[in-house]
């Protein structure tokens, strides 16, 4: 079975802190994506990681993933209070390293609060 | 610019009722899923589907049936409501091929509650 630990669940940050967050998974895997969730919307798409290795970075957050090691990090430079929200990293076991299966599986998420 | 479509947005079921709540989308998308969200648990996967005509169970399907009859639509049954079923339910669908865009793009929820 699929499982995916998000940590920390909480994070309270201040404005033009860093921090990262954790994604770690327990099967193999070479596609993982990051979403940002607001109170009472939708997901977003943030980051689509598809190998070993890969990096992607918008304005302050840096996904990166290491498929070796089933870890994903989103990390967060000089944090700015928009960017409070929930982040969920999500991932889609692969066939070995083929097609998708289709049982995309989420982490709980990651509940971001950033204070002046 | 439709891309994923959920109907109803809000409902409130007796328990015992039954109701369907319906997916669509546009971007001819192979792949589509039904999530529950309560809080502290995440997203959930309830059922999901790989193409057209097919189905297959996620971590919690219990309580729910699914039909892809055509490729845009995938449905979402509760047969007999129960209270443990309010919860906030998203559909979501994806291109699930080898590619660059193969993130699930998601719909905007419909909130359930069953009294």
């Amino acid at each position: 079975e699929l499982k995916v630990e998000q940590n920390p669940l909480f994070l309270s940050m201040q404005e033009g802190k860093n921090y990262t967050i954790y994604c770690n998974y327990s099967t193999t895997s070479d596609r993982l994506y990051w979403y940002r969730q607001d109170p009472g919307k939708s997901l977003e798409s943030l980051f689509v990681l598809l190998s070993n290795g890969a990096v992607k970075q918008e304005g302050r957050l840096m996904a990166s993933l290491d498929t070796k090691a089933r870890l994903s990090t989103l990390h967060i430079t000089a944090a700015v209070h928009d960017l409070s929200a929930t982040y969920f990293c999500a991932v889609d076991p692969s066939m070995n390293y083929g097609g998708s299966q289709g049982n995309l599986i989420f982490g709980k998420g990651t509940k971001l609060s950033v204070k002046p | 610019n439709a891309g994923v479509t959920q109907t109803p947005k809000f409902r409130v079921l007796k328990t015992g009722q039954s109701m369907t709540l319906l997916c669509a989308q546009d971007m001819n998308h192979e792949y589509m899923y039904w999530y529950r969200q309560d809080p502290g648990m995440g997203l959930r996967l309830i059922h999901y589907s790989v193409g057209e005509g097919t189905t297959a169970k996620g971590e919690v399907p219990d309580g729910y049936n699914v039909s892809r009859l055509k490729k845009q639509n995938f449905l979402l049954g509760l047969e007999s409501a129960a209270p443990s079923q309010t919860s906030v339910y998203f559909c979501a669908s994806s291109s699930g091929t080898d590619g660059m865009n193969t993130e699930a793009f998601f719909g905007q929820g419909t909130r359930l509650t069953v009294v």
